[in-house]
């Protein structure tokens, strides 16, 4: 079991480029969510998907896109990347009842 | 006002003390409630549930006041090991909602 995983680990990107981060479950988890943390900021989440082919916004939702093909795969795309993006990304997943949830090792995103 | 709040520290407190740490949360709805620690530079993890009777884990004490909305984590013979951030977080029927995160010190 590998559990939750993200990639890349580190990333830099220029304003203007988009990129996509990945965020993989091996559980059989139906709730997936992403979230960043800054300093001071705690974790706030961007999207969830309580299940394949459904997903919602967050509270940070700008700036952001993800979609759910499948249980085990919700990858995160940035569509413009912006220097306000530059964060720490994790991504989680649980059961869909009220659950514990399972972090991945996170992404460190910095944006010149 | 914040969803979930919490004191942000940092509690430097000597190995041996008990320490405390609240967190309120402001929708009434809320289902489910956790503590989780997160070291530094690395992902949150599980602490501990917290349940309307209130449990223990060891040294670990989770209480929840639904009446007045918030819960608690109470940490008896602080350990050097316990140094860390402490992040409450609260869900309602979907999402999620974490505290920004109470940064404890266990010092020698």
């Amino acid at each position: 079991n590998a559990g939750v995983t993200q990639t890349p680990k580190f990333q830099v990107l220029k304003t203007g480029q988009s990129m996509t981060l990945q965020c993989a479950q091996d559980m059989n988890h139906e709730y997936m969510s992403w979230y960043r943390q800054d300093p001071g900021m705690g974790l706030r989440l961007i999207h969830y998907s309580v299940g394949a082919g459904i997903t919602d916004q967050g509270e940070v939702p700008n700036g952001y896109n993800v979609s759910r093909s499948t249980t085990e795969d919700f990858p995160l795309r940035l569509l413009s990347a912006a220097p306000s993006q530059t964060s720490v990304y994790f991504c989680a997943s649980s059961y869909s009842s009220p659950n514990e949830q399972f972090f991945g090792p996170g992404t460190r995103l910095t944006v010149l | 006002r914040k969803e979930v709040e919490q004191d942000p520290g940092p509690f430097n407190v000597p190995e041996g003390a008990t320490v405390a740490f609240n967190c309120t949360y402001s929708n009434s709805a809320s289902q489910s409630f956790f503590w989780y620690r997160q070291d530094c530079r690395k992902e949150p993890k599980l602490l501990m549930s917290v349940y309307s009777s209130g449990n223990e884990d060891g040294r670990f004490t989770a209480q929840l006041n639904r009446a007045s909305q918030y819960i608690s984590l109470l940490i008896r013979d602080s350990k050097l090991s316990d140094s860390a951030t402490y992040l409450c977080a609260v869900r309602g029927t979907y999402k999620y909602i974490f505290g920004t995160g109470t940064r404890l010190k266990v010092l020698a």
